[in-house]
């Protein structure tokens, strides 16, 4: 089945800086690739997808990256803000007989003002 | 308006009790789930139903049974709470199987 592995599992960045969150998967059927951000007593609330057939997508200051060949996905924050702290998930998906959804470990970003 | 709201928010029990999560959705999405999140924020799903039909049932001890009467709601049952049940529990809905899901605030249960 299929398995993400998310890298780092804590990052810290100043007030305006950037920051990088990586992803790989293992299963080459998975198609649809979104992120997630969970705020501290919430509920993940969808952020940014990407599907298979794009390599790049942007939205205001997040991005989402894909390499296919790699089995590579990544998100980037630009202009970090302290509100941008929480919780990251990344995740893929596959439609197979189980099409099942599956979540990275998570990343805890913390913006410092 | 909440569009996924889940009850109650906390839950504390004493173990082998048997207790009740209730997710409803007015979103009108014909799929719903449920993930469980423990201590370290990992995120698995449990079940998923579409349109009331169960599709996904993950390796889950056959003391956890949800149900769903109708499209817009999916409620999970757990017998015998045991302590390794603690954990954080979400309700999800999406449009399309796998994609864009709406989650709920989650239920805190704690097992004693």
């Amino acid at each position: 089945g299929e398995n993400v592995e998310q890298h780092p599992s804590t990052l810290s960045v100043q007030e305006g800086d950037s920051a990088v969150i990586k992803c790989t998967y293992s299963d080459s059927a998975s198609n649809y690739f979104p992120w997630y951000k969970q705020e501290l007593g919430k509920g993940p609330q969808l952020i940014i997808d990407i599907r298979s057939n794009v390599g790049e997508k942007k939205d205001q200051r997040i991005a989402v990256t894909l390499n296919k060949t790699a089995k590579h996905f990544s998100l980037h924050i630009t202009e970090t803000q302290p509100e941008d702290s929480a919780v990251y998930f990344c995740a893929a998906y596959a439609i197979h007989n189980t099409d099942k959804l599956i979540f990275g470990t998570g990343t805890r970003l913390q913006v410092f003002p | 308006d909440t569009a996924v709201s889940q009850t109650p928010k906390y839950l504390v029990t004493q173990m082998g009790n048997d207790k009740s999560i209730k997710c409803e959705q007015n979103l009108g999405h014909d799929t719903m789930y449920w993930y469980k999140q423990d201590s370290k924020k990992f995120l698995k799903i449990m079940f998923s139903y579409n349109n009331k039909e169960l599709i996904i049932n993950e390796t889950v001890p056959n003391r956890f049974s949800p149900k769903s009467p109708d499209k817009a709601h999916l409620n999970l049952h757990i017998n015998s709470l045991e302590l390794g049940d603690s954990a954080v529990y979400f309700c999800a809905s999406s449009p399309l199987r796998g994609e864009k899901l709406f989650f709920g605030s989650g239920t805190q249960l704690s097992v004693l």
